[in-house]
């Protein structure tokens, strides 16, 4: 069964920490996303990457950076978290001639 | 740049019914099209998509129809059960990328 596994559920951090958010995939995709979901406004794409050591910002990278050292793990870092930031934090991944994404489950992230 | 939004933020239907579930979209270039489903506290998953090609296509009791001429799709989901209740998005691709509608949440009223 094919599989996205974000290493955290639920998270809580205090403003001005680093956080990393984990992700990987079992598919052999080379593209990989990182959303963020909040009531009302959706899904919102924060960074993408096509390729291992390649990134793209999305529609709301500030505040953001990752890294995708290995095909199979894309991680995004929050250099210093704030309470803006507290949100659902959703993982994704797809081939590259398919818009199918396959998510993992989310990990809610809350900042104090 | 692309826009892509949904009707209604919440739907009620009683168990049984059929289910329509509506979704515009702005950039008449867009060919392809897709639907998820957001069962609570779980990621989206993929449930079908359509080519501009098509007007209409049909999976395990789901049809996707698009009206190119409007610029709008819709998800039916026939005899809905509990199971279904969810948040259903639509998506269209931007480049290797996909722009997601705001969601609705489909409740199932028994």
């Amino acid at each position: 069964d094919v599989k996205v596994t974000q290493s955290s559920r639920y998270l809580v951090k205090r403003t001005g920490e680093k956080v990393f958010l984990e992700c990987v995939q079992d598919m052999d995709h080379e593209n990989m996303f990182w959303y963020r979901q909040d009531p009302g406004l959706g899904l919102r794409l924060i960074y993408f990457s096509y390729d291992v050591k390649m990134k793209e910002k999305g529609d709301i990278p500030e505040g953001y950076s990752v890294s995708r050292e290995k095909k199979e793990r894309f991680s995004l870092i929050l250099e210093s978290a704030s309470t803006n930031q507290t949100s659902m934090y959703l993982c994704a991944s797809t081939r590259v001639d398919t818009g199918e994404l396959f998510f993992g489950e989310g990990s809610r992230l809350t900042v104090l | 740049g692309e826009s892509v939004g949904l009707h209604l933020p919440t739907l009620s239907v009683q168990e049984g019914d059929n289910s329509i579930i509506n979704c515009a979209y702005s950039n008449s270039a867009s060919d392809y099209f897709i639907w998820y489903k957001q069962e609570s506290g779980k990621g989206p998953q993929f449930i079908i998509d359509i080519r501009s090609n098509m007007d209409k296509r049909q999976g395990q009791r789901v049809t996707v129809l698009l009206n190119k001429t409007v610029k709008h799709l819709s998800l039916q989901i026939a005899a809905t059960q509990p199971g279904d209740s969810a948040v259903y998005f639509c998506a269209v691709p931007r480049g290797n990328k996909l722009t997601f509608g705001t969601g609705t949440q489909l409740k199932v009223e028994l």
